[in-house]
């Protein structure tokens, strides 16, 4: 069974970090690209972040370029998103997801609030 | 960027009756490499996504069949062709042709 788990959320005040992690298994996580999307509160669904089986294509949506920070671990199955210059509006439900581009899995997600 | 336009954007549906719902997308959505990246996604109330139909037409694994997608090029549709109490959510179309991957403002679904 394919699990995606994610974890490391929480409240951090403005500015600040903080780093999430998704734990994968039932797939051969080191052949799958994975996505970072997030849902702020009552919105829609907003792409954050791509990253290639072998971390050599990483791609960042224009709102968190250059404060977030995409990687993956193949040999601990686990993928990361660290964030710094948390703002406000980076509050949201954050997915792990597999490639976006064929038969893919999302994790539960993990809440990140930024508020002082 | 590809923008994604869903309609309608609330639609109440009688128990038993088909629903549908329509995704344009402001280009094409055909890659390079010939397949067309349109996906739709539920999402429950209170729920992660959930992959219904990817590259327009291929039903995920453990989807019922009564959920079917169609389309080319922009325009593409979610059909449902009896609605279950059960498929009460937010459906997404979304877009990975190219970055940023971009979604569809959401469609509710509700019964009558």
């Amino acid at each position: 069974e394919v699990q995606l788990v994610e974890s490391g959320g929480g409240l951090v005040q403005p500015g600040g970090s903080l780093t999430l992690s998704c734990a994968a298994s039932g797939f051969t996580f080191s052949t799958s690209s994975m996505n970072w999307v997030r849902q702020a509160p009552g919105k829609g669904l907003e792409w954050v972040s791509y990253i290639s089986s072998s971390s050599g294509a990483i791609y960042y949506a224009d709102s968190v370029k250059g404060r977030f920070t995409v990687s993956r671990d193949n040999a601990k199955n686990s993928l990361y998103l660290q964030m710094i210059s948390l703002r406000a509006e980076d509050t949201a439900v954050y997915y792990c997801a597999t490639s976006l581009r064929s038969s893919d899995y999302w994790g539960q997600g993990t809440l990140v609030t930024v508020s002082s | 960027d590809i923008v994604m336009t869903q309609t309608p954007l609330s639609s109440p549906v009688t128990l038993g009756q088909p629903a549908s719902i329509s995704c344009r997308s402001s280009q094409s959505l055909v890659h390079s490499d010939a397949n067309t990246y349109l996906s739709w996604l539920q999402q429950r109330p209170g729920q992660p996504p959930r992959l219904l139909i990817y590259k327009i037409s291929n039903r995920f694994s453990g989807v019922p069949d009564r959920f079917s997608g169609s389309g080319a090029g922009t325009d593409f549709t979610l059909k449902i062709s009896r609605v279950e109490a059960e498929d009460v959510g937010v459906y997404y179309c979304m877009q990975a042709k190219q970055f940023p991957i971009t979604f569809g403002q959401g469609t509710r679904l509700e019964i009558k």
